[in-house]
């Protein structure tokens, strides 16, 4: 039962525009939600984070949005940097299953910018 | 501060062997947590323990055990070693809980079973 889903496992775009990924949950009881970039050879390092009390979370060039009701969240990144090629893991903790309260992780999208 | 170290970076095996690998946190970081990294699965949860007890344990047979020690630093062996096996092994801490903070990952070990 994948309860965090990154259904496009690649995206591909050009240097200064924007790149959106995207990620859909099906737990209702996860409550934060974060966002991992991993560069090859490298740990993932945590890149932005929101809590499901908010609907948008801005770090420079990063913003979050969070559609509780939809159960989905995003990142854009604007403008998007060659530097930015990376894999992209979306998170998400609460309670799943149980008492067990835990972090979930997507697959991944393989993110591409062409300079 | 120093990042997060695991150790050996690669390693290669046959199937059958055991493995140890190992994880030292941030300093001060309580709280270690195991991931597996397959192509295509993403990071899947392992184990996390916290003061030297497992506080947390993910779907993976019994072949798979970790331990902490005192000052916080972890191992995780695999025994009985099978070709599925094959992945990157990544660790990561965090002060406490590594539910609500963010995790520090180290840059894993690759493990290759043939």
């Amino acid at each position: 039962d994948q309860q965090v889903k990154q259904n496009s496992p690649s995206l591909s775009v050009q240097e200064g525009r924007i790149s959106i990924l995207n990620c859909d949950y099906t737990n209702s009881m996860f409550d934060y939600f974060l966002w991992y970039k991993k560069y090859p050879a490298e740990g993932p390092t945590f890149l932005i984070s929101i809590s499901s009390i908010k609907d948008k979370n801005e770090d420079g060039r990063f913003t979050v949005f969070l559609n509780k009701s939809a159960k989905h969240l995003s990142l854009h990144i604007v403008p998007s940097q060659p530097g930015d090629s990376a894999v992209y893991f979306c998170a998400a903790s609460g309670y799943s299953g149980g008492s067990n309260y835990k972090l979930t992780f997507g697959k991944g999208t393989l993110l591409t910018v062409n300079p | 501060k120093a990042g997060v170290t695991q150790t050996p970076r690669y390693l290669i095996k046959t199937r059958g062997q055991q493995v140890t690998l190992s994880c030292s946190p941030i300093s001060g970081h309580r709280s270690v947590s195991w991931y597996q990294q397959t192509p295509g699965q993403g990071l899947q949860f392992l184990f996390e323990y916290f003061s030297e007890t497992q506080r947390n344990k993910g779907n993976f047979p019994g072949r798979f055990s970790g331990r902490q020690f005192s000052n916080s630093r972890s191992e995780m062996n695999v025994s009985t070693l099978e070709l599925g096996d094959s992945a990157l092994y990544l660790c990561a801490s965090s002060l406490d809980s590594p539910t609500n903070e963010k995790l520090f990952f180290g840059s894993g070990t690759q493990l290759s079973v043939l």
